[in-house]
């Protein structure tokens, strides 16, 4: 048990739908960073949140947008769905950058 | 250039060998985590280090800062601990991962 919880667990969108996955994280972590694993690949970083503040980006296009809310929770919007997009988002929460960081168990997106 | 390499990327053991996993990277860190994922998703954080050497259990994860590299060591393996482990670094504002070693234990 991480204390993260994300939601929903699986969804299927079509090609060029819109889509918010939500994370809630311990209270108290305001650190909170989002990932997505394709099949058989690793993790890659899409950002980060610190104090309701985005202080960190991987290589993924305007499209990913994300928000953390005050209480602890938040979202990772993504807009024209692409069939590439079919993977499984983590979320995963951590007080600071020295701290130990917790994942939740993701949402399997698949993109149709 | 990889920020962060891992090795070896596959690994078969017998149960009880001693495992070792490497991880060598070229970015400063402000930590460096090694992670645990079981097929279905599900990713634990196993270690958390900036400095010197953790041990839990069977598990022992150990990091050199001065020449950027890791170890995580599993003594006495068993088959439960067959699954894929992932060196990940925390720049600060940026995570980079390695590929993962899938490791398998055969009893």
């Amino acid at each position: 048990e991480t204390g993260v919880t994300q939601s929903p667990t699986h969804l299927i969108k079509t090609r060029g739908q819109q889509v918010t996955l939500r994370c809630s994280s311990q209270s108290g972590h305001n650190t909170v960073s989002w990932y997505q694993q394709a099949l058989g690949q690793g993790p890659q970083f899409i950002f980060q949140y610190y104090r309701e503040e985005e202080n960190g980006r991987g290589n993924f296009p305007p499209r990913f947008s994300g928000l953390q809310f005050p209480n602890y929770s938040s979202e990772l919007n993504v807009n024209a769905l692409e069939l590439d997009d079919s993977a499984l988002y983590l979320c995963a929460s951590s007080r600071d950058d020295l701290s130990p960081i917790y994942f939740g168990e993701g949402s399997w997106l698949t993109v149709v | 250039k990889n920020e962060v390499e891992q090795s070896p990327q596959n690994l078969t053991a017998q149960e009880g060998e001693f495992i070792t996993i490497n991880c060598s990277y070229s970015v400063g860190i402000s930590a460096l985590h090694w992670l645990q994922q079981h097929p279905g998703g599900g990713i634990v954080s196993l270690f958390m280090l900036s400095s010197g050497k953790k041990k839990h259990g069977r598990l022992i994860a150990t990091i050199n800062i001065q020449e950027k590299h890791s170890s995580l060591h599993i003594t006495a393996s068993h088959p439960r601990d067959s699954a894929v482990y992932i060196c990940a670094l925390n720049t600060g504002n940026q995570f980079y991962f390695g590929t993962g070693t899938s490791l398998t234990v055969i009893p």
